[in-house]
Parts: structure tokens; sequence; C-alpha cells
């Protein structure tokens, strides 16, 4: 089974910055398994970025994402107030069929 | 446009079981899975199971074999989840959610509004 790591646990910004968050795989993964989603509080997760690097429907190009093997990033650029959340990576395997990164959260500094 | 709607919050006794439904709407494809998914108190997401409704068959993490049952209804295409033996750690969040593997996320694009299932004596 996938472990997914994910740092930092929590990264304090202020609107405008930018967010970079790492998720690490115990061993390479197709970039094509590797998903991101962003979790406001109360509310169900949502799909950002899917195959690592493409963003879902109704995304603003302000996210990204990349990486490759074990190391993938998602980006956030200049953020903004509705971008403070959780953030999950999400690797897509057989058994189990979905793994979890812990998260991290990003919150106003 | 796709809607999954689930049912309303559940309170249960340690040892009892819990059914949580999600009505599916607005899907014009066949070509989907129904994840189920939970997420404790201030914790990450746990993947449950999936249901595929193309074949009628299910498949459960191994954490919850034996204690968790998906179902689906065809004729209001609305999904099933039972929990049974339930203990206090199963107190959580239930999720349904859809995977359209036609499009190749590899993700769940579609989320139920959550369920709260709280288990305690």
């Amino acid at each position: 089974e996938i472990v997914l790591t994910q740092s930092p646990g929590t990264l304090s910004l202020s609107p405008g910055d930018r967010a970079t968050l790492s998720c690490r795989a115990s061993q390479s993964v197709s970039s094509n398994y590797l998903a991101w989603y962003q979790q406001r509080p109360g509310q169900a997760p949502r799909l950002l970025i899917y195959r690592a690097a493409y963003r879902a429907t109704g995304i603003p190009d302000r996210f990204s994402g990349s990486g490759s093997g074990t190391d993938f990033t998602l980006t956030i650029n200049r953020l903004e107030p509705e971008d403070f959340a959780v953030f999950y990576c999400q690797h897509y395997g057989s058994s189990p069929r979905f793994t979890f990164g812990p998260g991290t959260k990003v919150d106003i500094k | 446009q796709v809607q999954l709607v689930q049912s309303g919050a559940e309170v249960k006794k340690p040892g009892a079981s819990v059914g949580v439904s999600c009505k599916a709407s607005g899907y014009t494809f066949p070509s989907y899975y129904m994840h189920w998914l939970r997420q404790a108190p201030g914790q990450g997401l746990e993947w449950m199971g999936v249901f595929n409704p193309g074949r009628a068959d299910t498949n459960y993490a191994q954490k919850f074999q034996g204690r968790v049952t998906l179902t689906r209804d065809t004729s209001t295409n609305t999904f099933y989840m039972e929990l049974s033996s339930l203990r206090s750690e199963d107190t959580a969040v239930y999720y349904c959610a859809s995977e359209d593997y036609s499009s190749y996320y590899y993700g769940m694009d579609v989320w139920g509004q959550g369920t709260t299932v709280t288990v305690s004596s």
C-alpha cells in the first residue's frame, strides 16, 4: 500500500502570497494516479488537480500541480481569501482504491 | 447538473448498525463508480469501498471487510452504505463521491454533502 506524507502540516500565509505544498509517496507512483483536493471548513472535499497537473473543471488557473515519481507539489499563486483550507493529496491504486495524505492546512497569517 | 444528496445525521449506540443513503441525479452516463469515504473529527479522509453500478459489484477496503455493505436501488438511483457493529471510533462524517472513469481523473469529482454519524452510549 502506498503511503502519502504531506508537508508542511500547516502553512501560515497572507492573501496574495504563494503557497507551495508537498506530497511524498512511499514508493514511486504514476503521475496519472495523483490528485489534489481542497476542503474548506464544514464542506466536502473538492477535486482540484488530477493526473498530477491537470486542473479539474472550474478550478482557477492560480492552482497548479507538478511532480513525478515520489514527489509532487501543489502551488497556489496569489492566495485569495477563499483558498484558506486544508489540502489533501490522493493516490489511486488497486487495493485500497484510494489513499490520502494527512493534509496540509493553509491558514491566514 | 450531477448531484449527490445524502441522508441526515444519525446517532447510534455501540453495537448497532447505521445506514446512509446517497441519491444521485443528473447522471446521463453509465461510466461512473460510487465511492464511500469517511472523516473522523479533525482527521483526514479514509476510503471505505466502492460500488460499480455497471456490474453491480463492490470492492471494500480491507479494514471494513465484513462490516460494510454497499448497495443501490436502481429504481431511484440511490446508493446505500450500511456499517454494522458500530463502535465509538466510527464517529465520523460519511461521504459518497462519484468517479467518472471515462474522464480518467482517477479521482472523485462529485461529492455528497456528508452525513454525520455519532456513536455514543
